[in-house]
């Protein structure tokens, strides 16, 4: 079955230091994976995605994901942690079928210390 | 451009009431996705529509649930008689094609509360 698994449901990093998500996913073929961001009162904002080719994708807001295949593992990245930053963020992976629907991890809590 | 938008924002229901969501999809975006977000949890998908044919509705909890698109752009979630487990967001995504290379634009949400 597909699922996307996040270990880690409320992370606390200081502000400017180094941030590591952690995304898990079950998935019987190529898959296409995806991270959003979801702030309060706010609708899901796509930070980056993965289809092929490269491994170490780039998105915005300075955001960098690394797919391992032999971990099964997508884990997102960001070099220093700006208060903005803190939000709820949710891995995802698209179904090979069924319109690319997104299948979620349970999503992680950013807390950002000044 | 607009985005997608989704209204009420916010919907408080008596147990037993029907309650119906809409949904505004970005213009010309032809799928269209309904997700159930309950409290603490990540989005779960719902339906699935490409243009006014509903091609996916394994993720409809129970026959109380139902959607349609009727012209392909506007689309309406109803539930019937509901329940306190109904209570979560509920998530409208558009995207402009088909499959899952295709970039799911989300709306705000309706959070429904049912007492």
């Amino acid at each position: 079955a597909q699922s996307v698994t996040q270990p880690d449901i409320h992370i606390t990093v200081s502000e400017g230091a180094s941030l590591e998500l952690r995304c898990n996913y079950s998935y019987g073929a190529t898959p296409y994976l995806f991270w959003y961001v979801q702030s309060p009162g706010q609708g899901l904002q796509l930070l980056l995605k993965y289809f092929s080719g490269d491994t170490l994708v780039q998105g915005i807001k300075g955001f960098e994901a690394e797919f391992k295949r032999s971990q099964s593992s997508f884990n997102l990245r960001k070099p220093s942690v700006h208060w903005s930053d803190a939000a709820e963020y949710f891995c995802a992976v698209g179904a090979y079928n069924q319109g690319g629907k997104l299948i979620f991890g349970q999503g992680t809590e950013l807390s950002v210390k000044p | 451009g607009a985005g997608v938008s989704q209204s009420p924002r916010y919907k408080v229901a008596k147990r037993g009431q029907d309650v119906a969501l809409r949904c505004d999809p970005i213009s010309g975006h032809v799928s269209l996705f309904w997700y159930q977000q309950a409290l603490g949890q990540g989005p779960e998908f719902l339906t699935y529509f490409q243009n006014e044919a509903q091609l996916d509705k394994s993720g409809l909890p129970s026959d109380r649930f139902f959607a349609e698109r009727p012209e392909g752009s506007v689309s309406t979630l109803k539930i019937q008689r509901t329940q306190q487990e109904d209570s979560a967001v509920y998530l409208c995504a558009s995207s402009s094609g088909q499959g899952r290379r295709n970039e799911q634009f989300f709306g705000p949400g309706t959070r429904l509360t049912v007492l």
